[in-house]
């Protein structure tokens, strides 16, 4: 089985700032990957996929990129509507990372 | 606009069994992947189930490998997880989502249901 790891697992931040999670795979899984928002109470959200493609409607704040075992996501300035737990998912075997929650500093 | 209605959750005691629906409406069901994932909550998301258009190939996270059963009936646009020798581990908001890309099975998940809670407990 592909094992996601996901760091950090917890990011503080401010409004404003630049912001990136890793995401490593356990063996090569191409560019399949995806990155999802998640917020308490609601659906997730799909926001890249195929490592670097934005999902249509996401803000071009969100950016994603890697390829093989390495991946990450970018949010260049983050707003306040972007403090979420985000999760990647390798779609081979469609297993997820462990996730980051992003939380105010 | 994409809907998914996920219905069937509830208390079910340890060992029985439990059927989930997801109810799907404004695309063209028969020609998308769809699968079932979970979260426990306060913990993160389990991918637990797909089904290929036709139903003909289906796959499960190991955690739930023999013990549930992804079906589909294409002619309701509907979603099913049967589930049965039910956990307290299997304790979780069940999420129904259609895969991203029409007649793929290599495809993350686009569009999302609410989720229906499902407690294993005596």
């Amino acid at each position: 089985d592909i094992q996601m790891t996901q760091s950090p697992s917890t990011l503080s931040a401010s409004v404003g700032d630049r912001v990136t999670i890793t995401c490593r795979a356990s063996q090569s899984i191409s560019s399949w990957l995806a990155w999802y928002q998640l917020k308490p109470g609601k659906a997730p959200k799909l926001l890249i996929y195929k490592a670097s493609s934005l999902e249509t409607g996401v803000p071009s704040r969100f950016s994603g990129s890697g390829s093989g075992t390495e991946f990450t996501l970018t949010i260049s300035s983050l707003q306040p509507d972007d403090f979420a737990t985000y999760y990647c998912q390798q779609y081979d075997s469609w297993t997820f990372g462990q996730g980051t929650k992003v939380e105010i500093k | 606009e994409v809907q998914l209605l996920e219905s069937g959750g509830g208390l079910v005691q340890p060992g029985k069994s439990l059927r989930l629906s997801c109810a799907a409406s404004g695309f063209i069901f028969s020609n998308y992947a769809m699968s079932w994932v979970r979260q426990v909550p306060g913990k993160g998301l389990e991918w637990v189930s797909l089904i290929i258009l036709s139903g003909a190939s289906t796959y499960y996270a190991d955690s739930v490998k023999g013990r549930f059963t992804i079906s589909r009936d294409n002619s309701k646009n509907t979603l099913y997880l049967q589930m049965n020798r039910l956990r307290a581990e299997d304790t979780a908001v069940y999420y129904c989502a259609k895969g991203h890309s029409s007649f793929a099975r290599v495809v993350p998940f686009d569009s999302w249901g609410q989720g229906t809670l499902v407690t294993v407990s005596s």
